[in-house]
């Protein structure tokens, strides 16, 4: 089945600073890579995705880009926010099911 | 919309007990599924289920089984409770079948069993 490798595990920023958060996956036939964050004591929430057919997608502060020959991916956070403190995790589809990585745990200190 | 609906949040369970964690969505989904959390490992697939009375093995399946006898739920049975099952479950559902869908979270049940 799909193998999903997210790092770092944590990552610590300054406010206004930018994250960045990578993750491998190892099955070539995924085409669906959906980012979800954490808040703490609450149910993941889906803050962007691609598709295989597309490099990169921003929405706002938050963009996500798409290597399928090198079968990585990576969010990218502008201008962080003490909001966007969180546990972020990457997912690729395999097998037609959502697998997960081990999660990044991100702080913003004001 | 409710969106979807898990019962209960919390649970403590004595080791060999059994009980059925419900989840229910109100959103005509297709897909859904169950995992659970731990600390540093993510959220791992138990089963999975592509419509009414079809479900499927994910990743960590042993110990629990589900059934899905309408669209709308997909509960989660613990056999015979260890130990080991200690974790936060979480229950997804998405329009589609796996790929290319939102998958939307229910809020969590925390089971502890001693």
């Amino acid at each position: 089945g799909e193998n999903v490798e997210q790092h770092p595990s944590t990552l610590s920023v300054q406010e206004g600073d930018s994250a960045v958060i990578k993750c491998t996956y190892s099955d070539s036939a995924s085409n669906y890579f959906p980012w979800y964050k954490q808040e703490l004591g609450k149910r993941p929430q889906l803050i962007i995705d691609i598709r295989s057919n597309v490099g990169e997608k921003k929405d706002q502060r938050i963009a996500v880009t798409l290597n399928k020959t090198a079968k990585h991916f990576s969010l990218h956070i502008t201008e962080t926010q003490p909001e966007d403190s969180a546990v972020y995790f990457c997912a690729a589809s395999g097998a037609n099911n959502l697998f997960f990585g081990t999660g990044t745990r991100l702080t913003v200190i004001p | 919309n409710a969106g979807v609906t898990q019962t209960p949040k919390f649970q403590v369970l004595k080791t060999g007990q059994s009980m059925t964690l419900q989840c229910a969505q109100d959103m005509n989904h297709e897909y859904m599924s169950w995992y659970r959390q731990d600390p540093g490992m993510g959220l791992r697939l138990i089963h999975y289920s592509v419509g009414a009375g079809i479900t499927d093995q994910g990743e960590v399946p042993n110990g629990y089984n589900v059934s899905r006898s309408t669209t709308e739920d997909f509960p989660l049975r613990l056999l015979s409770a260890a130990p080991s099952q200690t974790s936060v479950y979480f229950c997804a559902s998405s329009y589609s079948y796996g790929n290319l869908a939102e998958a939307f979270f229910g809020q969590g049940t925390r089971l502890t069993v001693v």
